[in-house]
């Protein structure tokens, strides 16, 4: 079955970097494009980056273009993203989601924590 | 950068229709994706392409897209739909989600 699950999250102070990971099984990776999307807390779905299957096309929404980095390894069948210059704004869950196509979001992973703090 | 409105909250007695609007600009041009939220959980996929079902998404859900107006249906809803639920309009590969909407089963 389909799996995707977050990892790198935590607690950092403004200006510092983090890499998140999603570690992908149950299905062939290197076939989808793939998202992140985050939610802070209390707050609504925000899209965030995607990348293509074969990495050649990554798009960002503004508020993190210059700072955060999509990448994806697919021989390890993990997407990243390198979050830098973090800000308090930034705090939320990360959600890794796979990219049907022509469908939408299709499986998504549970997230995992960021929260920037001093 | 487009976006898209939805209102914050829709309130439905047991077994009655729910209706959950998504506003945007020439929206019936874009795709269109329905997500289900329960609280602790990741979204659920519950609508594509405006109208279409996933599987394992039950009959009472379905969808319109025309205009500038989304629309998620859900007939004789039932407790278990209480949920926020939130459209998201695609734009080749990027996305955008509507602010979501609390439906409340009361």
């Amino acid at each position: 079955q389909v799996q995707l699950v977050e990892s790198g999250g935590g607690v950092v102070q403004p200006g510092t970097s983090l890499r998140l990971s999603c570690a992908a099984s149950g299905f062939t990776f290197s076939s989808y494009t793939m998202h992140w999307v985050r939610q802070a807390p209390g707050k609504g779905l925000e899209w965030v980056a995607v990348i293509s299957s074969d990495a050649t096309n990554k798009e960002y929404t503004d508020s993190v273009k210059g700072r955060f980095t999509i990448s994806r390894d697919n021989s390890r069948n993990r997407l990243y993203l390198q979050m830098s210059s973090l800000r308090a704004e930034d705090t939320a869950l990360y959600y890794c989601a796979r990219d049907d196509s022509g469908i939408g979001n299709d499986y998504w992973g549970q997230g995992t924590l960021v929260t920037v703090s001093s | 950068s487009y976006e898209v409105t939805q209102p914050p909250s829709v309130s439905v007695s047991p077994g009655q229709t729910a209706r959950i609007t998504c506003s945007g600009e020439k929206l019936e041009n874009k795709y269109v994706c329905w997500y289900q939220q329960k609280a602790g959980q990741s979204p659920v996929l519950v609508m594509y392409q405006g109208s279409k079902r996933p599987s394992g998404i039950p009959e009472r859900f379905s969808g319109s897209n025309s205009g500038n107006t989304a629309t998620l249906t859900i007939s004789g809803t039932q407790a278990m739909d209480e949920a926020d639920y939130y459209c998201q309009a695609w734009e080749r590969s990027t996305a955008v989600f509507g602010g979501g909407t609390k439906l409340t089963v009361l």
